[in-house]
């Protein structure tokens, strides 16, 4: 029972590079979501996807797009990559409409030079 | 920002006493839930609170709820040291579709 799985898990960039972050859920979920952890300010949310066919913005969209493929996957893209953008990234998704339980992937370490 | 606040923000204590962190939050909440982060690692749930509800037990932990003061905490009892990691505390507002995290408090257990 793979859970959530990202991929890559790490990965390095030069500033304006474009790169595509992949999560998939083997849990019939309907919501995912993709957070950023930088130290000291814990998880803000990017993006969601309440369920297949929809996305929203969260906190912190600027510089980032994302594409829900379908009912298992929800990938993050970042089309021109920036130094604030180096961070650890999390997928998640959870099978409620009332968004309890969160299950999170292992992360991506993202470095951008 | 809708972020909910931990507090403290670094805890250091010994094996075998009790670990207490607090969450603040700014509006009327669904639910409260609790998370574990250990380094290099996702978030694991531990503990979910519900609106209506004001305590509830998982094993060493305990969890209280204070919709009138906003607040919950969480209560880690005879703590190990494989306890030591961030913890986070969570919110799903009323009306909204997103779990807004806290900064969260680091406990270190020390043998």
């Amino acid at each position: 029972n793979a859970g959530v799985t990202q991929t890559p898990k790490f990965q390095v960039l030069k500033t304006g590079q474009s790169m595509t972050l992949q999560c998939a859920q083997d849990m019939n979920h309907n919501s995912m979501y993709w957070y950023r952890q930088d130290p000291g300010m814990g998880l803000r949310l990017i993006y969601y996807s309440a369920s297949e066919g929809t996305t929203d913005k969260g906190e912190v969209p600027n510089g980032y797009n994302v594409s829900r493929l379908n009912k298992r996957e929800f990938s993050l893209r970042l089309e021109s990559a920036a130094p604030s953008q180096t961070s650890v990234y999390f997928c998640a998704s959870t099978d409620s409409a009332t968004n309890e339980k969160l299950f999170f992937g292992s992360g991506t370490q993202l470095s951008v030079l | 920002s809708q972020q909910g606040e931990e507090d403290p923000q670094a805890l250091s204590i010994q094996e075998g006493e009790n670990a207490t962190m607090n969450c603040s939050y700014k509006t009327s909440i669904n639910n409260l839930q609790w998370y574990r982060q250990n380094s290099g690692r996702g978030l694991v749930h531990l503990i979910l609170i519900r609106s209506n509800e004001r305590e509830k037990h998982s094993g060493r932990l305990r969890v209280t709820l204070d919709t009138s003061k906003k607040s919950s905490s969480l209560l880690i009892t005879a703590s190990r040291a494989a306890d030591t990691a961030s913890y986070f505390c969570a919110t799903d507002y009323t009306g909204g579709f997103k779990t807004i995290f806290g900064a969260g408090t680091r406990l270190f257990v020390k043998a």
